[in-house]
């Protein structure tokens, strides 16, 4: 069975830093690429950062570029995302999520989602 | 980044009815277009992926349509665990972007 575990969140003052962790099990981690999705209190999905399985490949959303950095150990199964100069508007729910190609190896999806982390930034 | 808006942000539905939701992209996006559903408290769901693609597992009354920039989800025949959110996002560039949801409610 296809797990993905997140820790790591809570609640932070604006400015601090948060390192958020994902664990994963039932599949191959290093054939796969991972990204960090949130969702605001009441608010839709939005893409963060992901990272290819060899970490070649990184990107950030606007909104968080400069100030997240994401990370990965295949070693540990391990996805992570190292958040500084924390502000309210990144208070969220964080998900880890599985990037899945078709047998086409062109289009790619979300098929594996965590249950999320609350992160919350407030003074 | 590309734009994606989808209508309508809610609708009032009937088990029984058929339901489209319709997903717009700012820019050409072929087919890379994927679909999720996301009940309250728990992770979003994938459920068409390549615009018309059904995910495994997913009942066939689920499916999607369209290319380049105008796609739609049907929910052919809506069922009581149907109510729920639904995303649109695409994959075109992989600063991907979801559309802002549409809330599918018991009328």
């Amino acid at each position: 069975e296809v797990q993905l575990v997140e820790s790591g969140g809570g609640l932070v003052q604006p400015g601090r830093s948060l390192r958020l962790s994902c664990v994963v099990s039932g599949f191959i981690f290093d054939d796969y690429a991972m990204d960090w999705v949130r969702q605001a209190p009441g608010k839709g999905l939005e893409w963060v950062s992901g990272i290819s399985w060899n970490s070649g490949t990184i990107d950030y959303a606007d909104s968080v570029k400069g100030r997240f950095t994401i990370s990965r150990d295949n070693a540990k199964n391990s996805l992570y995302l190292q958040m500084n100069s924390l502000r309210a508007d990144d208070t969220a729910l964080y998900y880890c999520a599985r990037r899945s190609f078709d047998s086409s190896g062109f289009y790619h999806h979300f098929d594996s989602w965590g249950q999320g982390i609350l992160v919350t930034v407030s003074s | 980044d590309i734009q994606m808006t989808q209508s309508p942000s809610s609708l009032s539905a009937s088990v029984g009815d058929r339901v489209t939701i319709t997903c717009r992209a700012s820019e050409t996006i072929a087919s890379y277009l994927n679909w999720y559903q996301q009940k309250p408290g728990k992770a979003p769901n994938l459920l068409i992926y390549a615009a018309s693609k059904l995910q495994s597992g997913v009942p066939s009354r689920f499916s999607g349509g369209g290319s380049g920039t105008d796609f739609t989800l049907t929910i052919s025949s809506l069922q009581p665990e149907d109510f729920a959110t639904y995303y649109c996002q695409q994959s075109f560039r992989t600063r991907y972007t979801f559309g802002q949801g549409t809330k599918v409610e018991i009328k």
